[in-house]
């Protein structure tokens, strides 16, 4: 079975940016794999930031930047905010219709 | 952007099915270009993807749960459900209905917590 991984936690400093990565337990992320990431607060549903690798929903700040980056999605916040702290999801294609989501990274600005 | 909202019971007994509607507003569910999805987030959990349907009757489903759920679509109604059979506490959650392209997804509903407990 195929585990999509991503760090758990990470900490950036107000203003600092910071990477969060999505892969895959075995093999590499593509564009194939449309990536897309997540944010969610407590309490709140998700809030699509980026989908199909880099491609920014409506009203994402360009703070946010989605890329591949080796043979991993990743998600590039620049500028961190204090609001920047929450979950962080990504999800990936895997074929044949299955989306598979990672486990969440924690992001503490701090 | 579409709205969406779930509704469902917020308590089912164990063993029991839980049903789950998502209505569509601001759109139909009889786009050639949208599916439309389910997923949960277990209390202390992360997000995990239940499956989706386009309303040509294409459904998908996270094979952990395909063989108790089932998606289907209400085109006259413009709503989509869930059914989840054989419910354990482990399927308490709260429940987001989405949109959802090939690119990706999109637009959520607000979720609905639903508890499964005696």
């Amino acid at each position: 079975q195929t585990v999509v991984t991503q760090e758990p936690f990470l900490s950036v400093s107000p203003g600092g940016t910071v990477t969060l990565t999505c892969g895959l337990s075995s093999g590499a992320v593509s564009a194939s794999s449309y990536p897309s990431w997540y944010q969610q607060t407590p309490g709140q549903p998700p809030r699509t930031l980026i989908y199909s690798t880099n491609t920014r929903s409506s009203g994402v700040p360009d703070r946010f930047f989605g890329s591949v980056l080796g043979n991993k999605a990743a998600l590039t916040i620049t500028g961190a905010q204090t609001d920047d702290e929450c979950d962080y999801y990504c999800i990936l294609h895997l074929g044949s219709g299955l989306w598979v989501f990672g486990g969440g990274t924690r992001l503490t600005v701090l | 952007q579409v709205q969406l909202q779930e509704s469902g019971p917020g308590l089912v007994m164990p063993s029991e099915t839980l049903s789950l509607t998502c209505t569509v507003s601001g759109g139909s569910v009889r786009s050639d270009t949208h599916y439309w999805t389910w997923i949960r987030r277990p209390p202390g959990k992360g997000l995990e993807w239940i499956g989706d349907i386009h309303y040509t009757g294409i459904i998908n489903y996270n094979p952990s749960l395909k063989s108790r759920a089932t998606i289907s679509v209400d085109t006259s109604k413009n709503h989509f459900s869930l059914e989840l059979s054989s419910v354990t506490a482990a399927d308490t959650a709260v429940y987001y209905c989405g949109s959802q392209t090939h690119l990706g997804f999109h637009d959520w509903g607000r979720g609905t917590l639903l508890t499964v407990s005696s």
